[in-house]
């Protein structure tokens, strides 16, 4: 079945150590995004990549990079976990702004 | 650890009544509207759409219906069961986006 993977699906780290998280699609779609969730809140964007153009939100701290090195795979770099950035990482894709489809997420803890 | 997060509205309906979750979007300009379900450790899973030209769609057991006058969308779901207890978000999209806007979301209770 043609679908959003992401692995792993719990991360522990260290405050400080860098972290990666990472996202493959079969869908071949153009649009891959990744959004942060916290408990009980809605969805927030980081940033998407429309095919190698990646776009950053206005809001979204230095400390979080992203890759996208082909049409099926996108990381997340986390530089320097802190305590808050604890959460739940989704990823999405779409073909050109249609439904977005999410992955199940990653659970990030940081000790 | 993980900041503490807002407190969701909460719809509790009994099993078999309807359901209807309601949702204030924010922008006149959006073009295509999206109702997600969420259950606990689990990606938001897509239930149903509708565009702006539109004011009423229907899917299986579930209706979305748009009022662009008071920018309103509603989510009914017919015969509510115990497997439709999650967390439902809508979200827009504005025209010419490729980002969903997404609101704050309602957890749906299903009383047995």
């Amino acid at each position: 079945d043609a679908m959003v993977i992401q692995n792993p699906r719990y991360q522990v780290t260290q405050f400080g150590k860098p972290v990666t998280l990472s996202c493959s699609q079969t869908l071949n779609h153009n649009v891959m995004y990744w959004y942060q969730q916290k408990s009980s809140q809605a969805p927030k964007l980081l940033f998407h990549y429309y095919d190698k153009d990646f776009n950053n939100e206005a809001d979204t701290p230095d400390n979080f990079q992203s890759r996208r090195p082909n049409t099926s795979f996108c990381f997340l770099d986390i530089r320097s976990p802190g305590l808050g950035d604890a959460a739940m990482y989704l990823c999405a894709t779409s073909r050109a702004g249609d439904e977005q489809f999410f992955g199940p997420g990653t659970r990030l803890t940081v000790l | 650890g993980e900041s503490v997060g807002l407190h969701l509205p909460t719809l509790s309906v009994q099993e078999g009544d309807n359901s209807i979750i309601n949702c204030a979007y924010s922008n006149s300009a959006s073009d295509y509207f999206i109702w997600y379900k969420q259950e606990s450790g689990k990606g938001p899973q897509f239930i149903i759409d509708i565009r702006s030209n539109m004011d009423k769609r229907q899917g299986q057991r579930v209706t979305v219906l748009l009022n662009k006058t008071v920018k309103h969308l509603s989510l009914q779901i017919a015969a509510t069961q115990p497997g439709d207890s999650a967390v439902y978000f809508c979200a827009e999209r504005m025209d010419s986006s490729y980002k969903l806007i997404f609101g704050s979301g309602t957890r749906l209770l299903v009383r047995p």
